[in-house]
């Protein structure tokens, strides 16, 4: 069974540190690893997915890895800033079936001070 | 494009009631759709998996019985709480998959049971 853990669970920075969010699965057989921001009380936005034969992906100041073998995934946020505050998912696919399940993992409730 | 509606977004209701959560795939067909639920500060566990015409698919330990999924059309899935008490409350968010390996999540619904 596919657990998937985040560490830290909570995390608090000053403005304009970089920063980095780890995600750990169990199973290596996946298919793609995701991860989210979610606001208080709001759905999900997705930030970056990479696909199982990816190292990684960037999007503006985001950088998520991904080391398959070794089961984890780092999201580095650059220059951190207050609107970063939010609380971060990591999500895996696992690689079998036509119906595919997304496992989440605890998150990490992130907060940047000004 | 890929947008998933969902309504109410928040709703309270009377423990002992029912209460049907939609979920809408606006500009796409999804042949799959998965509900979640998320207890407050806690990460999103899956329910279930709904196709389209067929019978859900339910996690262990999900009772089909107090959580009715129905998934009538390729744009629509609804989740219906029966006899709703206080432990129900909850986040609950749907996600719809485009593809096999594409999920595109909802709002969310903030459910209150009284």
């Amino acid at each position: 069974k596919q657990e998937v853990t985040q560490i830290p669970a909570a995390l608090s920075v000053p403005e304009g540190e970089n920063l980095v969010l780890n995600c750990s699965f169990t199973d290596s057989a996946i298919y793609n690893l995701q991860w989210f921001r979610q606001d208080p009380g709001k759905g999900l936005t997705s930030l970056l997915l990479i696909q199982s034969s990816q190292r990684e992906q960037t999007s503006g100041r985001l950088n998520a890895s991904l080391d398959k073998s070794s089961g984890r995934s780092t999201l580095y946020i650059a220059a951190s800033q207050p609107g970063d505050s939010a609380t971060y998912l990591c999500a895996v696919m696992g690689d079998g079936g036509a119906t595919n399940k997304l496992i989440f993992g605890t998150g990490t409730l992130l907060a940047v001070q000004p | 494009g890929a947008v998933v509606s969902q309504h109410p977004s928040r709703v309270i209701c009377k423990s002992g009631t029912s209460v049907k959560i939609e979920c809408r795939s606006l500009d796409f067909q999804a042949t799959t759709m998965f509900w979640y639920r998320q207890f407050p500060k806690k990460s999103l566990m899956l329910m279930a998996t709904s196709n389209e015409g067929s019978k859900a698919t339910y996690e262990q330990g999900v009772e089909k019985d107090k959580f009715l999924i129905n998934h009538a059309s390729l744009t629509l899935s609804t989740l219906t709480v029966t006899s709703a008490h206080p432990e129900d409350s909850s986040f609950y968010i749907c996600s719809a998959g485009r593809a096999t390996y594409e999920q595109y999540f909802g709002p969310g619904t903030r459910l209150t049971v009284t």
